[in-house]
C-alpha cells in the first residue's frame, strides 16, 4: 500500500505571496491532519480534516487553511506569507477510529 | 505552555545495550500515547503506541512503558542497533468527547545516536 504523499517536496516563496502545499493519503484513510515542524517550536498541530470537514484546529492564524476533497485528499494555504512561516510541514492520515497518525515526507517551505 | 515534555535532548547508547527514552507530561485529559522515529529530510515513523488502559505495551526490540501517576512514559529499545540512530517523538491524544480526534500533541524529540 502507497504511503502518504506530499507535493511539492521543496518551495521556496518570498514574503507577502501565497503558497498551496498538497496531501495524498493512504488508501482509506478518511483522516488527514497537518502538522508544522520548526527548530524553535517543534511539532505543532495546524488542523485535521475528516470528511471534507474541518474537525479540530491548532493555534495559527486565519493565514493558514485548508480543505479536504471527496477523495481524502487535502491541501493546506498559507497567504501573505511571512519569514517565519518557513518550516517543514507534516502532512499525516489515519484510519477512522484510530489515533494513530502516518506521516508524509512534508513539504520543505522557504520564504524569503 | 508544554503539555509534553522529553527532558533529554540526547541519548548515546552501545550497539547491543538497552535505550531508554524518557517523556513526561502534564495533561491529565491525555488518554493515548505514541512514539515516533524521525530522520532528516523524512516525516515522523510510527513505532509503537499505548493506551491509557494499559501500562506496557510491545512490539519487538520496542516496549512502551506507562505510569499514569507520575504521568510518565519511556520506549525501551533492546538491543540497540546503529540503524535506530534518529530524532525519538513522544506525542500524546486527547479523545476528549471526540472532538480531539487527528490532534497529536508531540514532544520536542530526543537525538538517539547508537554507536558500534
Amino acid at each position: 500500500k502507497a504511503g502518504v504523499t506530499q507535493t511539492p517536496r521543496y518551495l521556496i516563496k518570498t514574503r507577502g505571496q501565497q503558497v498551496t502545499l498538497s496531501c495524498s493519503p493512504i488508501s482509506g484513510h478518511r483522516s488527514v491532519s497537518w502538522y508544522q515542524q520548526t527548530p524553535g517550536q517543534g511539532l505543532q498541530f495546524l488542523f485535521e480534516y475528516f470528511s471534507e470537514t474541518q474537525r479540530n484546529k491548532g493555534n495559527f492564524p486565519g493565514r493558514f487553511s485548508g480543505r479536504q476533497f471527496s477523495n481524502s485528499r487535502s491541501e493546506m494555504n498559507v497567504s501573505t506569507l511571512e519569514l517565519g512561516d518557513s518550516a517543514l510541514y507534516l502532512c499525516a492520515s489515519s484510519l477512522a477510529g484510530f489515533r494513530e497518525q502516518f506521516f508524509g515526507p512534508g513539504t520543505r517551505l522557504t520564504v524569503l | 505552555d508544554q503539555q509534553v515534555k522529553q527532558n533529554s535532548p540526547s541519548l548515546s547508547v552501545q550497539e547491543g545495550r538497552i535505550s531508554i527514552l524518557n517523556c513526561d507530561y502534564t495533561n491529565s485529559m491525555f488518554d493515548y500515547f505514541l512514539w515516533y522515529k524521525k530522520y532528516p529530510a523524512e516525516g515522523p515513523t510510527f513505532l509503537i503506541s499505548i493506551s491509557s488502559i494499559k501500562d506496557k505495551n510491545e512490539d519487538g526490540r520496542f516496549t512502551v512503558f506507562l505510569n499514569k501517576s507520575a504521568k510518565h512514559l519511556s520506549l525501551h529499545i533492546v538491543p540497540s542497533q546503529p540503524g535506530d540512530s534518529a530524532v525519538y517523538f513522544c506525542a500524546a491524544s486527547n479523545n476528549a468527547g471526540g472532538t480531539s480526534y487527528g490532534k497529536l500533541t508531540f514532544g520536542q524529540g530526543t537525538i538517539l545516536t547508537v554507536h558500534p
